[in-house]
């Protein structure tokens, strides 16, 4: 069964702080793997997409990482914010003829002033 | 500005009634998707759609039904054989082919409660 674990699942740091977030999948056949952000009652953000044949992609701030062949992919989130406080999600898309992605249940952040 | 939208933003269903989610998108996406999130989970697909006039089930489609007759619109019906409809509902949209896969792009959710 192909599974995505996002740990730690709670996360509270002082602003200023740079963190890493952590995602681990079961199969390493995947098509993409996609970060996002949900602030509360929202929908989801995309933050970053990486490609199967990618190492890292970048926006800002923030770098993603995928290592396939150990099942892993970091969110790296540089001088963390109070705005960056809010539910980060992984899901991983393993192709098909679907496309549709799984997900890991998400790690809150929260950045203290 | 392009995107997707869905509503209500809050909806209420008594028992044994049937209650239906709006999924509107202009970004001419040809995929699109409905998951469901309850707290503290990661979220469930529950149908998705590729192409007009088609569709096909997810992981948990059991009580639910979609209808793909345009390809702006994927509304859901939550019907009264799904006996735990409380969640909040995501609906999401995506271009499919080309040489490297496209993100999702998500509305702002429907909440569900049972009165």
């Amino acid at each position: 069964k192909q599974e995505v674990t996002q740990i730690p699942a709670a996360l509270s740091v002082p602003e200023g702080e740079n963190l890493v977030l952590n995602c681990s999948f079961t199969d390493s056949a995947i098509y993409n793997l996609q970060w996002f952000r949900q602030d509360p009652g929202k929908g989801l953000t995309s933050l970053l997409l990486i490609q199967s044949s990618q190492r890292e992609q970048t926006s800002g701030r923030l770098n993603a990482s995928l290592d396939k062949s150990s099942g892993r992919s970091t969110l790296y989130i540089a001088a963390s914010q109070p705005g960056d406080s809010a539910t980060y999600l992984c899901a991983v898309n393993y192709g098909g003829s679907q496309g549709n992605l799984i997900f890991g249940k998400g790690t809150k952040l929260s950045v203290k002033p | 500005d392009g995107g997707i939208t869905q509503s209500p933003k809050y909806l209420f269903r008594k028992e044994g009634q049937n209650v239906t989610l709006s999924c509107e998108q202009n970004l001419n996406h040809d995929a699109m998707y409905w998951y469901r999130q309850d707290p503290g989970q990661g979220l469930r697909l529950i149908y998705y759609s590729q192409i007009v006039n088609d569709f096909q089930k997810g992981d948990i489609a059991e009580g639910y039904s979609v209808s793909r007759e345009k390809k702006e619109s994927f509304p859901l019906t939550v019907t009264s054989a799904q006996k735990n409809p409380t969640a909040f509902y995501l609906c999401a949209s995506s271009i499919i082919g080309g040489e490297l896969s496209q993100p999702q792009h998500f509305g702002d959710g429907t909440r569900l409660s049972i009165l």
